[in-house]
């Protein structure tokens, strides 16, 4: 049984570019919700998806947006990135609203 | 405002002792705590979790404590094994909320053999 899967593992962009990271929850989960985890830092809930829904979000701008699709991936999308975006991106997948399963993450840096 | 914390950020302990994590919060409306454990270059780990209604719970080497009134969990793990040298993150859920989890900064455990 596969678990949270998550593409890509590394990216690299420029300041003012946009990004779209994504997520494959596991096998059963209809819940996706997105981290944000600076270095040093505990993850910080950007917002969570349920049936292809934003059902919650966190305190993150505008620029910060997401989509689930049918099958319950889901995509995160970062537009006019800041140096301040560089970070572990981690999507978490549930079934128990509260008993979530992590991905390994992907490393956002923007240079 | 930082609503969980964990203020010891290392712990160091000998292989077979016992390993004691501790997490603090502020909002008594927590209604679920979790642990979990993060390897570097991985996502964290679910460990073990435990409902505001309960004091205790066990999962093999692991349980976690709540004292509600002092507003206070801790992880134990016993007996302490290198394998489990990582950062332990406690995370708390909102009664209320549909899944957003408020996480601490890490405590990074060291086991030594």
């Amino acid at each position: 049984d596969a678990g949270v899967t998550q593409s890509p593992t590394h990216l690299i962009k420029t300041r003012g570019q946009q990004v779209t990271l994504r997520c494959s929850p596991k096998s059963g989960h209809d819940t996706v919700s997105w981290y944000q985890q600076a270095l040093g830092q505990g993850p910080q809930f950007i917002f969570q998806y349920y049936e292809e829904e934003e059902r919650q979000r966190g305190n993150f701008p505008d620029r910060f947006s997401g989509h689930q699709f049918p099958n319950y991936s889901s995509e995160l999308n970062v537009n006019a990135l800041l140096l301040g975006d560089s970070a572990l991106y981690l999507c978490a997948s549930s079934l128990v609203f509260y008993e979530q399963y992590f991905g390994p993450g992907t490393r956002l840096t923007v240079t | 405002d930082q609503q969980v914390k964990q203020n010891s950020p290392s712990l160091s302990v000998q292989e077979g002792r016992i390993s004691i994590l501790n997490c603090d919060y502020t909002n008594s409306m927590f209604d679920y705590f979790l642990w979990y454990k993060k390897y570097p270059a991985e996502g964290p780990t679910f460990l073990i979790s435990i409902s505001s209604i309960k004091d205790k719970n066990e999962d093999g080497r692991f349980t976690v404590f709540l004292n509600k009134s002092a507003k206070h969990l801790s992880l134990h793990i016993v007996p302490s094994q290198p394998g489990d040298s990582a950062v332990y993150f406690c995370a708390a859920h909102g009664s209320g909320n549909t899944g957003k989890l408020i996480f601490g900064q890490g405590t990074t455990l060291q086991v030594k053999p």
